[in-house]
């Protein structure tokens, strides 16, 4: 099964509102990366953030992680209909190596 | 422009054939990486390279093949023994490991008529 597991699976908003993504995971990470892909393109990576850390902040996003719930919420302020696309969230395993395992991915759509 | 790009954008093949995916990179990356994706599904690694001359399996190996002679170049063979190949290919790079964040190709949508 995916080590991570986006929710919800698709999300629908204004142009405007927040959209909150969320990723669950199953075991230790030393870091998990959000990315995001248009239709049909290659994927995007937006941030990264490290296993000792809880939040980081780029631009309209905002991401968070919370070890001990083995979870992370990636927050896009403001959206617009450019926002529109899928987002995934991947993680690196704590012993790892360079293997960065993806999550399902949540679709979104922004509409105006 | 630094970047990494793959051809063909769209490849159509028969049943039985092999086919070569092609994926270069001139961003002087160490690591490249080879994912599968299906509809509506998450990307699975296919196989990845560390280092010019080296390559590992990644979770989804079989009926694949991949090769890393030059540093700028990681191509992927599906091979008839890939039960089912259609999907959408993508290769990606990074400076090196774990930390690393991955640069992605457009991606090759592979079908298999």
């Amino acid at each position: 099964s995916q080590q991570g597991e986006e929710d919800p699976q698709a999300l629908s908003i204004q142009e405007g509102e927040n959209a909150t993504m969320n990723c669950s995971y199953k075991t230790s990470i030393n870091n998990l990366q959000w990315y995001r892909q248009n239709s049909g393109r290659g994927l995007v990576h937006l941030i990264l953030i490290r296993s000792n850390e809880r939040e980081k902040h780029s631009g309209r996003l905002r991401v968070t992680l919370d070890t001990s719930k083995k979870s992370s919420s990636l927050l896009i302020t403001a959206s617009r209909a450019a926002d529109t696309a899928s987002y995934f969230c991947a993680t690196v395993l704590t012993g790892g190596g360079n293997k960065l395992t993806f999550g399902t991915g949540t679709q979104l759509k922004v509409e105006l | 422009d630094g970047g990494i790009t793959q051809s063909p954008k769209y490849l159509f093949r028969k049943e039985g054939q092999n086919v070569t995916l092609s994926c270069e990179q001139n961003l002087n990356h160490d690591a490249m990486y080879w994912y599968r994706q299906d509809p509506g599904q998450g990307l699975r690694l296919i196989y990845y390279s560390q280092i010019v001359n080296d390559f590992q399996k990644g979770d989804i190996a079989e009926g694949y093949s991949v090769s890393r002679e030059k540093k700028e170049s990681f191509p992927l063979t599906v091979t008839s023994a890939q039960k089912n190949p259609t999907a959408f290919y993508l290769c990606a790079s990074s400076i090196d490991h774990a930390t690393a964040s991955k640069f992605f190709g457009p991606g090759t949508r592979l079908t298999v008529l």
